[in-house]
């Protein structure tokens, strides 16, 4: 099985700074690589798939790099609302895995 | 619009067999994969297993031996049915529908809370 280990466990950030979120995979999952942000008491939300590819309604803060093994999820000025967990997800083989989460809390 | 909802019962007794429904809307059970994923409270995701576009199932394998997904395309319905339930199988369940492409799960439902407890 694919093992994706989410990094940093929890991150405080200020709204407005840059901040960056990596999953980093057991094996390659070439770019099969999905990030999902998930709300208190909501179903999770497709960010980014493909690794990179942007999603329709999704604001152009959020952005994805990587490939293979390493992959990043970047928000360009973090705004309140964006406080949530943040999971990534590989669907390049089975059984379909998730990382343990990001959380993102205010400093 | 696409839409997935679950359904069933929201507390079952340890050792019994939990039945759940995941009724779709907006696409077509021939076309898509329908996912079961579930999250015990504070806790993060796990993959529960698919019923693909063709009939066709796999499972976790930490599941595989209590699980079973099935679906009647008729009703857009996908059944899930886990045996010998324990109380760290309480958890919110939830269906989602998986790009056939990629394996990104585009559409989820709201989720059910189901909770393991006599």
């Amino acid at each position: 099985d694919v093992v994706l280990t989410q990094s940093p466990a929890t991150l405080s950030v200020t709204p407005g700074e840059r901040i960056s979120l990596s999953c980093r995979a057991s094996e390659s999952v070439d770019t099969y690589l999905h990030w999902y942000q998930q709300k208190p008491n909501e179903s999770p939300r497709l960010l980014i798939k493909y690794a990179s590819q942007s999603i329709s309604g999704i604001p152009s803060r959020f952005s994805g790099s990587g490939s293979g093994t390493d992959f990043t999820l970047s928000i360009n000025g973090v705004e309140l609302e964006d406080l949530s967990i943040y999971y990534c997800q590989q669907g390049n083989s089975l059984p379909r895995t998730f990382g343990a989460g990001t959380k993102l809390e205010l400093k | 619009q696409v839409q997935l909802k679950e359904s069933g019962p929201g507390l079952v007794q340890p050792s019994e067999t939990l039945s759940l429904t995941c009724t779709v809307s907006g696409f077509s059970l021939t076309s898509y994969g329908v996912n079961w994923v579930r999250q015990p409270p504070g806790k993060g995701l796990e993959w529960m297993g698919t019923i693909w576009n063709d009939g066709s199932t796999d499972y976790n394998s930490a599941l595989k031996s209590r699980l079973s997904i099935s679906r009647d395309t008729s009703k857009s319905q996908v059944f899930l049915k886990m045996n010998s339930l324990q109380t760290e199988d309480t958890a919110i369940y939830l269906c989602a529908r998986e790009d056939y492409y990629d394996g990104s799960f585009a559409y989820w439902g709201q989720g059910t809370l189901v909770t393991v407890s006599s």
